[in-house]
């Protein structure tokens, strides 16, 4: 089936500091989804990727879109101590019927912020 | 507008009984996705309803069901529990008929089993 392999599992920072993850596919996606989790908390969308190449910006996060459609990478500039959290890559799934808002997720970076 | 609103949020059962779970989708959002998160992993697709109809079903058996209501809100029932059903159970809203697959989660609702 359908795999997300993110990079790294975990990163420990201190404030102020960009911060790069990925997350890579075995097969083509044509849309690639970032979200945040907080502890307790449902999945929040960050950033959302629709064309190959493309690169899509929101507040400090920056996402791109890889030209194999294989990847995709999320960066977060001058981090703060609530980017602390659990960042998740997703992309449409094959199970059948249409694909809208049907998503395999990747098993998540978990990121943490040192004041 | 409202956002995607779940029920219980918490919620123990013993092995072997039966839980219904609520979701109540996005306003203007006619489809409703069910995600089963075991704790350090990522949320695992369990089944979507498009139009009040299963649309679409993760690698979960059929003792996992749903049901879509004509106002759009859903429900995941679960027989039989098993310990392993424990988990954050995530409801996702999303406007079926487009061509872009964003979802937006409602807060979950977590399940432990005994």
């Amino acid at each position: 089936g359908q795999q997300l392999n993110q990079s790294p599992q975990s990163m420990f920072i201190q404030e102020g500091e960009d911060v790069s993850m990925n997350c890579t596919s075995s097969s083509i996606f044509n849309t690639w989804l970032w979200y945040k989790q907080d502890p307790g908390e449902g999945p929040v969308l960050l950033i959302a990727l629709y064309k190959a190449g493309e690169l899509t910006s929101n507040g400090r996060l920056t996402a791109q879109f890889g030209i194999t459609r294989k990847d995709s990478f999320l960066n977060i500039s001058a981090s703060i101590p609530s980017d602390v959290g659990i960042y998740f890559c997703a992309g449409p799934t094959s199970a059948g019927g249409t694909s809208y808002g049907k998503l395999t997720f990747g098993q998540g970076t978990i990121l943490t912020v040192h004041p | 507008e409202t956002g995607v609103t779940q029920s219980p949020t918490h919620l123990i059962k013993t092995r072997g009984q039966q839980v219904t779970l609520r979701c109540s989708s996005q306003s203007g959002h006619n489809t409703v996705s069910w995600y089963q998160q075991a704790l350090g992993q990522g949320p695992q697709f369990i089944f979507q309803y498009y139009r009040e109809e299963e649309n679409g079903r993760g690698n979960f058996p059929p003792r996992f069901s749903g049901l879509q209501f004509p106002n759009y809100s859903s429900e995941l029932n679960v027989n039989a529990l098993e310990l392993d059903d424990s988990a954050l159970y995530l409801c996702a809203s999303s406007l079926g008929g487009q061509a872009h697959t964003e979802a937006f989660f409602g807060q979950g609702t977590r399940l432990t089993v005994v």
